[in-house]
């Protein structure tokens, strides 16, 4: 059984562009959540994602965006990227049973690096 | 609103001695505490969780962790430690109910001296 996927594993960018990161949740999994994780920081909740609708936000500006596709897999979008940016995104994927969110598994993450 | 404070950024210990890694949260309800180990260049695996029951948790590795609700603590540890302990280890609460977000601590990195 696989586990949580993401892809690309690495990402150089330049500053103004737009970047796309993909997750594919462990099996039997309906629920995904993106995190940031700057260096020598712990991750920092960005949103969750279920039922192909954003259920719940972080504290980041609306230049982060999302999509979470009927097979459950999602996208982080990022448009106008800064040098702040750069960053591991970490996926992570549970199951919502009644209403609560199970635990959270994560996958290995995109390093992205905006110049 | 959750949150959890991880006492010292770096902890060095000696193979085979104690590792006492601490965590304090706040939390207006109760909490479902995590800790959660980062090796370099991947993701976080979950080492082990409380939700509700037992105060003692044991999880994978060898860890374990003892929720203290009287001093808001969920400190993680392992009897004896080993090489392929060193990661950074994270502490983390969200709420019981609903879907509310994880909240991380900063992480305390972990060195196993020879």
């Amino acid at each position: 059984d696989a586990g949580v996927t993401q892809s690309p594993t690495h990402l150089i960018k330049t500053r103004g562009q737009q970047v796309t990161l993909r997750c594919s949740p462990k099996s039997g999994h309906d629920t995904v959540s993106w995190y940031q994780q700057a260096l020598g920081q712990g991750p920092q909740f960005i949103f969750q994602y279920y039922e192909e609708e954003e259920r719940q936000r972080g504290n980041f500006p609306d230049r982060f965006s999302g999509h979470q596709f009927p097979n459950y897999s999602s996208e982080l979008n990022v448009n106008a990227l800064l040098l702040g940016d750069s960053a591991l995104y970490l996926c992570a994927s549970s199951e919502t049973t009644s209403g609560r969110v199970d635990t959270q598994y994560f996958g290995p993450g995109t390093r992205l690096t905006v110049l | 609103a959750q949150s959890v404070t991880q006492l010292g950024s770096h902890v060095s210990v000696s193979e085979g001695a104690l590792v006492l890694l601490r965590c304090n949260y706040s939390s207006s309800v109760p909490p479902y505490l995590f800790w959660y180990v980062q090796y370099p260049n991947q993701g976080l695996q979950l080492l082990l969780k409380y939700t509700t029951g037992a105060t003692l948790v044991k999880g994978i590795n060898g860890f374990e962790a003892e929720f203290k609700k009287s001093e808001t603590s969920f400190h993680l540890t392992k009897p004896s430690a080993h090489m392929s302990d060193a990661a950074e280890y994270f502490c983390a609460v969200k709420g019981p109910g609903g879907y509310q977000k994880v909240t991380f601590g900063i992480g305390t990195k972990l060195q196993v001296i020879p």
